[in-house]
């Protein structure tokens, strides 16, 4: 158990559905991450922040998704209108501030498109 | 451009064997961190070691290694006399800290050690 805990652990849902998932990082790390992992790959970056501030935003993060911290602590993923392509594990990692620090993983929540 | 390879997409040992698992990486900057990471058949992510490079002692921890060469651009990791716990998914994953620190994983390499 590294501390970082998220929820769902499994999400199964139908397409064009919308679905959250939640992620309690560190308590004392000021930055979370999100990635996305598919089968036979390594995790994906996806989005950052630092405390409250979403700092950097991938390519890969269509319009369809959104993140939030809003009191710099737990956040969101939120996938609007979901589809098929979708399907992944979703991890978020925290990590201290500064440079080169690692991260923490989170368990994951695993996303089912049907 | 930021890009890690690993080349071996899976390694079959016998127990107490020693492997290498092999990560090369691709980075315009100066400053940058390497990362190993551990991923078991539970699935979670298990952080390793990570090196900055304006450290290129190799290090050792317990039955593990790494071998960190800027002029080779490669940054491999030996399991010295593998047990069938070391079965897993090892990623190699690179830093670079103008980018926030995100980081940027190889595909993996899954070792099977067998009894």
């Amino acid at each position: 158990d590294t501390g970082v805990s998220q929820n769902p652990r499994h999400k199964i849902t139908k397409r064009g559905q919308n679905v959250t998932f939640r992620c309690d990082p560190i308590s004392e790390h000021n930055r979370l991450y999100w990635y996305r992992q598919t089968l036979g790959q390594g995790p994906e970056f996806l989005t950052y922040f630092q405390n409250e501030a979403q700092l950097e935003k991938s390519r890969l993060l269509s319009d369809r998704f959104s993140a939030e911290r809003p009191e710099g602590s737990i956040s969101t993923l939120t996938i609007q209108r979901t589809e098929q392509r979708d399907s992944a594990m979703y991890r978020c990692a925290s990590s201290l501030g500064g440079q080169g620090n690692e991260q923490f993983f989170g368990p994951g929540t695993r996303l089912t498109v049907l | 451009a930021q890009k890690v390879t690993q080349a071996q997409t899976e390694i079959s040992v016998v127990e107490k064997e020693d492997v290498t698992l092999d990560c090369v990486y691709e980075t315009r900057d100066t400053t940058y961190y390497l990362f190993w990471y551990k991923q078991p058949p539970s699935g979670e992510l298990v952080f390793l070691i990570r090196r900055n490079s304006f450290d290129e002692q190799n290090e050792i921890s317990g039955r593990y290694s790494w071998n960190f060469q800027k002029s080779t651009s490669s940054f491999n990791f030996t399991i010295t006399a593998s047990q069938v716990v070391d079965s897993a998914v090892y990623f190699c994953a690179l830093s670079e800290a103008r980018y926030g620190n995100k980081l940027v994983f190889g595909a993996g390499t899954i070792l099977r050690v067998k009894s």
